[in-house]
């Protein structure tokens, strides 16, 4: 059974960098069948879709993080990665890992069929 | 870039139906399908529809969606309410460079 672990800081100072790593158990991140993705969620707000990886390396960011963002994949230890560059406290959100499936083999066009419980990071001096 | 506008809340009794609207701002809702997750309080979201119209496996027959060309929206519908079905309802959808959430709904059963 497919299983998302998110593990990160908690709390993190402005300015500095944030690092979450999703690891995957019941599944391999590089089942060539699905993406692996991040999405945050301030308190009280909405769900932002910050990036996904497929298998192969390939990346995508969303473009108002791209700046700032880079997310990976390690094989070996069947995690995804997101680093987070120059947070800020607009950065405060729960932070999810997710699996994306899609019937076209087409990154958009794909939903997120899985998602992990989580992980609060607080941006705070 | 686009949007996706949803209303903030709706409350309907338990045993009626009730209908979830989520507008695109700009490009057609038709050409790039439309997914809906739910978020119970405290709890990850979960997939209950995708693909427009298409339910994952366990998601009872009670939730439906569907796309309205004329009017630029997808909508979600569920029927014979439950209290159970009282959470936050996201759509999502995408284009050529990002994926984008409604900014949800707050579903009240009462």
């Amino acid at each position: 059974q497919l299983q998302l672990q998110e593990s990160g800081p908690g709390l993190v100072r402005p300015s500095e960098t944030l690092s979450l790593t999703c690891t995957v158990s019941g599944d391999s991140v590089s089942n060539y069948l699905y993406f692996w993705g991040w999405i945050r969620q301030p308190p009280g707000k909405g769900l932002e879709w910050i990036a996904s990886i497929f298998y192969g390396g390939t990346t995508y960011y969303n473009p108002s993080l791209q700046s700032r963002v880079t997310i990976s994949a390690d094989s070996s230890n069947n995690e995804v990665s997101l680093r987070l560059t120059s947070v800020r406290a607009a950065d405060t959100a729960v932070y999810y890992c997710a699996r994306l499936r899609s019937t076209r083999y087409d990154f958009w066009s794909g939903y997120y069929d899985r998602w992990g419980q989580g992980t609060l990071v607080t941006v705070s001096s | 870039n686009f949007m996706l506008a949803q209303p903030h809340s709706v409350s309907e009794s338990p045993g009626k139906t009730v209908t979830i609207s989520c507008t695109r701002s700009s490009g057609s809702i038709a050409n790039n399908y439309v997914q809906w997750y739910l978020q119970r309080p405290g709890s990850s979201p979960t997939l209950v529809i995708y693909e427009d119209n298409q339910r994952p496996s366990g998601v009872p027959d009670r939730f439906s969606g569907s796309i309205d060309s004329s009017s630029n929206s997808a909508s979600l519908t569920i029927s014979g309410l439950k209290t159970e079905d009282e959470a936050d309802y996201y759509c999502q959808s995408y284009d050529s460079t990002n994926q984008v959430f409604g900014g949800g709904t707050r579903l009240t059963v009462l």
